[in-house]
């Protein structure tokens, strides 16, 4: 238990479908993340949020929304995905952007597009 | 560009012990981190250097040369349950986390 917790752990979806993946944080913490994780690549950033407000987008396409109501969760929209978006989506947060503590991940949600 | 570089898989013997490296390259640096990661499960964090050396934590050790971009992972007495991905990261001078794609180890009885 790492004190973050992501829904729904699978999730099959048709490239016309909308769904969203949902991610809640109960260690105080300011920041959250999202990731996507395909298998032998490296983490991708794709969003941060500190203090509700986002502060990195890296250049993920515009069927990837995030949003960020409160400090404790953090949403990430999905539609129209293609095939090539399947993979591990995981949710992290840590006390803030610029220091040196490290993130505390939920265990993601495997997303596969069909 | 930045880069983590980190063996793809390992394969160790229960009892024994492992090594696995990690060298980077990086605009500025403000820490390393190693993560495990087993199959369908989060990231949990091990361990975090910042200054040359050492630093042990039981069975796991981790190793950092920052003149040489390198650090490494050291497991002893190895378990089963040790059998899992190893995350190398690395935290730039924009404090952004450059990540390598992980080492996969496998244990063996």
């Amino acid at each position: 238990e790492t004190g973050v917790t992501q829904t729904p752990r699978h999730l099959v979806m048709g490239m016309t479908n909308k769904k969203s993946l949902k991610c809640e944080q109960h260690l105080g913490h300011n920041a959250m993340y999202w990731y996507k994780q395909s298998a032998k690549k490296p983490l991708e950033l794709m969003f941060v949020y500190n203090f509700k407000e986002q502060t990195e987008n890296n250049s993920v396409p515009s069927r990837f929304s995030p949003e960020c109501p409160n400090s404790s969760h953090l949403f990430l929209h999905l539609h129209t995905l293609q095939p090539e978006d399947s993979a591990l989506y995981l949710c992290a947060s840590s006390h803030g952007t610029s220091d040196t503590g490290e993130l505390f991940f939920g265990e993601g949600s495997r997303l596969t597009v069909l | 560009g930045q880069n983590i570089d980190q063996p793809t898989e390992m394969t160790a013997t229960e009892g024994a012990i492992v090594q696995i490296n990690c060298t980077y390259q990086t605009s500025g640096f403000n820490g390393l981190f190693w993560y495990q990661q087993h199959a369908g499960e989060a990231p949990t964090f091990l361990s975090y250097n910042v200054l040359d050396g050492l630093e042990e934590k039981g069975r796991f050790s981790s190793f950092l040369s920052r003149s040489k971009g390198y650090s490494y992972l050291l497991l002893k007495e190895l378990q089963m349950k040790d059998s899992a991905s190893y995350l190398c990261a690395v935290r730039d001078s924009n404090y952004q986390l450059i990540w390598g794609a992980g080492t996969k180890l496998i244990i063996k009885p």
